[in-house]
């Protein structure tokens, strides 16, 4: 069982808008602003596509965004595009003990 | 170019011993902190162990005391270790790059399989 709670599948269609929730505790999502999203099409290595909760990196579209409240770290995807169907995973800094968990991850299709 | 290429997986059997390696390129190795996280077929990603510029290590509890990561920054190459290899560390062992100071992987390797069977 992962760390951080992600529903296993989420749909929808071309230039619609999708959520994806990533649920932990107060010990990691709850306590820090260091959660990180990551797509991954089959067979290739991730890809970050967000990070201090809300943060895009350079050449990520600025159709993903990311936020967060109380224990619930969500990454949402507008004007849906069929090359955004992937895998995603949230990752959040959880303290020293075991300082990185991540979710189950997503699968997103286009449908 | 600016990449991370794994090599070193393979089949092994239960209780044997496997040594990964992580070329990197492109960058300054030596200024990052570098990551092992891997992958069980279907399953999420889990993080494995973690080295920090000065040398220190980290580990979950699923791991320590079986797995060792090192880094060798004159040969820009990291390394992990992997002993007493059970069936659950069977997966696809990724790298993966952490600037110092920061929380995120901002770039991962391909990856390389490591099966454990008998």
């Amino acid at each position: 069982q992962s760390a951080l709670t992600q529903p296993a599948s989420v749909s929808g269609s071309p230039g619609q808008s999708i959520t994806i929730s990533c649920t932990g505790t107060s010990s990691d999502v709850g306590s820090y602003n260091l959660v990180s999203w990551y797509q991954q099409h089959p067979g290739k290595a991730p890809k970050l596509m967000i990070y201090e909760v809300s943060k895009r990196p350079s050449g990520v579209s600025n159709r993903f965004s990311g936020s967060k409240s109380g224990n619930t770290a969500s990454l949402t995807i507008s004007g849906l595009q069929a090359e955004d169907e992937a895998d995603y995973y949230c990752c959040s800094y959880a303290g020293s003990s075991t300082p990185w968990v991540f979710g189950g991850g997503t699968k997103l299709t286009v449908l | 170019e600016v990449q991370l290429v794994e090599s070193g997986g393979g089949l092994v059997q239960p209780g044997g011993s496997l040594r990964l390696s992580c070329a990197a390129s492109g960058f300054t190795f030596s200024s990052y902190d570098m990551h092992w996280v891997r992958q069980a077929t279907g399953k999420g990603l889990e993080w494995v162990s973690a080295i920090g510029t000065a040398g220190d290590t980290y580990y979950p509890g699923s791991v320590k005391g079986r797995f060792t990561i090192s880094r060798e920054n004159a040969k820009n190459s990291l390394y992990l270790q992997m002993n007493s290899l059970r069936a659950g560390d069977t997966a696809v062992y990724y790298c993966a790059r952490v600037a110092t100071m920061e929380w995120y992987f901002d770039l991962w390797g391909r990856g390389t399989l490591v099966t454990v069977s008998s």
